[in-house]
């Protein structure tokens, strides 16, 4: 069974400009987060999809960010614009259940310049 | 200071010794959770421990958790070279959405 993937690996970009993340969780889980760390800081929580319901995004930083799972599978993260404080790892996961196991992907590294 | 704080922040062992990372938290849980991360990685789940629960095994994995204290800690036993790596404790709150909130991690190096 394949796991979390995520696509980019690696994304370089400037400042001002729009990158959109993609991950594609375990097949059946309904539930996807997305967190990120950032250089030197704890791995922070940034939203939790259930299906295609944003269930909690009180860790989204600010509107420039916006998630979405259209159909309930994959999900996107789009960055516009980008800003050099967005630079780090963004990291998917996804569980069957609520409070249960998470499955993280290798996560994307978002470097902005 | 955070949820999730592992201690110590960086630790380097030879071979065959055990290596020991502790981690506070500050809230209630339904469980704690540790994760370990290679270089350029994603993170791997190792093992969850339940609020009811005190002592998990799994392989050369024991984790403790100790709710009054608020503390967890990992102990690997006869450690490897292939077990350097980052190593992450994360708590899902009673009552709180299910995110979970991690420690900012602990780097563990394995002398061959």
């Amino acid at each position: 069974e394949a796991g979390v993937t995520q696509f980019p690996s690696h994304s370089v970009i400037e400042k001002g400009q729009t990158v959109t993340l993609r991950c594609d969780p375990i097949s059946g889980h309904d539930n996807l987060y997305w967190y990120r760390r950032v250089m030197g800081k704890e791995i922070k929580f940034l939203l939790h999809f259930v299906k295609e319901s944003k269930q909690d995004e009180s860790g989204m930083p600010n509107n420039r960010f916006l998630a979405e799972r259209t159909g309930g599978t994959y999900s996107t993260l789009k960055v516009q614009p980008a800003e050099l404080e967005d630079s780090g790892v963004y990291f998917c996961a996804s569980s069957q259940a609520p409070q249960g196991v998470e499955y993280f992907g290798p996560g994307t590294r978002l470097t902005v310049t | 200071s955070q949820q999730g704080e592992e201690d110590p922040q960086a630790l380097s062992i030879q071979e065959g010794e055990n290596a020991t990372m502790n981690c506070s938290y500050k809230t209630s849980i339904n469980n704690l959770q540790w994760y370990r991360q290679n270089s350029g990685r994603g993170l791997v789940h190792l093992i969850l421990i339940r609020s009811n629960e005190r002592e998990k095994h799994s392989g050369r994995l024991r984790v403790t958790l100790d709710t009054s204290k608020k503390s967890s800690s990992l102990l690997i036993t006869a450690s490897r070279a292939a077990d350097t790596a980052s190593y992450f404790c994360a708590t899902a709150k009673v009552g709180g959405s299910e995110k979970l909130v991690f420690g900012k991690g602990m780097k563990l190096t394995v002398n061959p």
